[in-house]
Formats: structure tokens, C-alpha cells, sequence
């Protein structure tokens, strides 16, 4: 299963909403994760299930869809927001990955 | 609390071999398919590959394919991946993890391998 994330890259000031999308190559109903990776850091989960929020991460951070079209949204940019999101497939065995979002600062 | 602590990781020549491990702890190892994942420096996430229950390993990706090996001690509530001929290219942070059937997914904080 391909995970087509886009955009590849965006710039955005604190206080903007946010949004990064995915894309499956087929149904993966609602088994899409959301990561939050900063520079020498390990993948910080952010959303399972694509809607489910992790325990501990802000409420400004929301997901959404089902099947192919997945929506990751930052209400409100932060500064500790700007870092790079993937999102994950897990429907299949074979996990796959989108490319990546980098947020940076306009 | 759900742990997963990788470890085996460090510097290896090219055709050399490394052996990574992944302790678990705090769920059912012996219940959960399992999966090693690795980022390249400045690159994206990929999976490498996943190993059933009950030891049968179900896929790996074609980058790793008879280089790669997973395997498990359900008894230790370990996991395993056996690196052979490795090259630059395997250079990473290599992460253990696994997913509950509700599709929440744990992972470990990585070990890293260079290939030098």
C-alpha cells in the first residue's frame, strides 16, 4: 500500500492552522497513524487510528478520515510545533509510510 | 507501561554483520506481531519487516530480502534482526515496534548502526 503525504513542505507562522494530508493507494479504513518527529528524535505518535488522540498530546492536534483520504490538523501552530509529521499505514502487515511534511517558519 | 528497549547497534564495516535485539516489556510479547522499522539520516521511515506471533515471519522489505533476518524468543520476550552483508546504504536508527488489534501503535527509542 503507497502513502502519498503532501505537501512535502509548508511554511507557516504561530497561531496559523495547519493541515498536512495523506493518501492510501486503497482502503485502509481507519488504521492510519500520525508522527511528529523533530531532529535526533524518535517518532512522537500524535494520533492513532486516525482519529484517536495519544495520551498527553495537545488538543490543537486533531485527525480525521477513513479509507483512502486522511487529515492531519494543528488548530492553532505552536512553536514547538514546527518538526517533520509522517504519516503510517498499519492495515496491511507490510506497514508503509508517507514521505513526510516538514513545517517550518514563514 | 509498555516498553521496548533496542540495543546491538554501533559501528560495522561493510560486509560485516550485527545482530539487534529488542527487549519488551509491560504487554503479552508472545501475543503481538512484530516489526523492525529504520530511518536513514535526513530520510523518511521504513519498514523492514514483521515476524508473527508464533515466530512465522511474514514479509520483509525487498531492500533487506536475504541479507535480513527477524526472529523471536517468545521465552526472553525478545526480538531479533540478524544484519548480514551490510552496506553503507544500511546506515540508520533501527526501531522495534508493534500495533495493537485497535491499531495503536508502540515503538521502541531506536538503536543505531553505522557502516563505515
Amino acid at each position: 500500500i503507497q502513502m502519498t503525504q503532501s505537501p512535502s513542505s509548508l511554511s507557516a507562522s504561530v497561531g496559523d492552522r495547519v493541515t498536512i494530508t495523506c493518501r492510501a493507494s486503497q482502503n485502509i479504513d481507519t488504521y492510519l497513524n500520525w508522527y511528529q518527529q523533530k531532529p535526533g528524535k524518535a517518532p512522537k505518535l500524535l494520533i492513532y487510528a486516525s482519529s484517536s488522540l495519544q495520551t498527553g498530546v495537545p488538543s490543537r492536534f486533531s485527525g480525521s478520515g477513513s479509507g483512502t483520504d486522511f487529515t492531519l490538523t494543528i488548530s492553532s501552530l505552536q512553536p514547538e510545533d514546527y518538526a517533520t509529521y509522517y504519516c503510517q499505514q498499519i492495515d496491511s502487515t507490510l506497514w508503509t509510510f508517507g514521505q513526510g511534511t516538514r513545517v517550518e517558519a514563514k | 507501561e509498555v516498553k521496548l528497549v533496542e540495543s546491538g547497534g554501533g559501528l560495522v564495516q561493510p560486509g560485516g554483520s550485527l545482530r539487534l535485539s529488542c527487549a519488551a516489556s509491560g504487554f503479552t510479547f508472545r501475543n503481538y506481531r512484530m516489526h523492525w522499522v529504520r530511518q536513514a539520516p535526513g530520510k523518511g521511515l521504513v519498514w523492514l519487516s514483521c515476524i508473527d506471533s508464533d515466530g512465522s515471519i511474514t514479509g520483509s522489505a525487498d531492500s533487506v530480502k536475504g541479507r535480513f533476518t527477524i526472529s523471536r524468543d517468545n521465552a526472553k520476550n525478545t526480538l531479533y534482526l540478524q544484519m548480514n552483508s551490510l552496506r553503507a546504504e544500511d546506515t540508520a536508527v533501527y526501531y522495534c515496534a508493534f500495533a495493537t488489534p485497535a491499531g495503536k501503535p508502540y515503538w521502541g527509542q531506536g538503536t543505531v548502526v553505522a557502516v563505515s
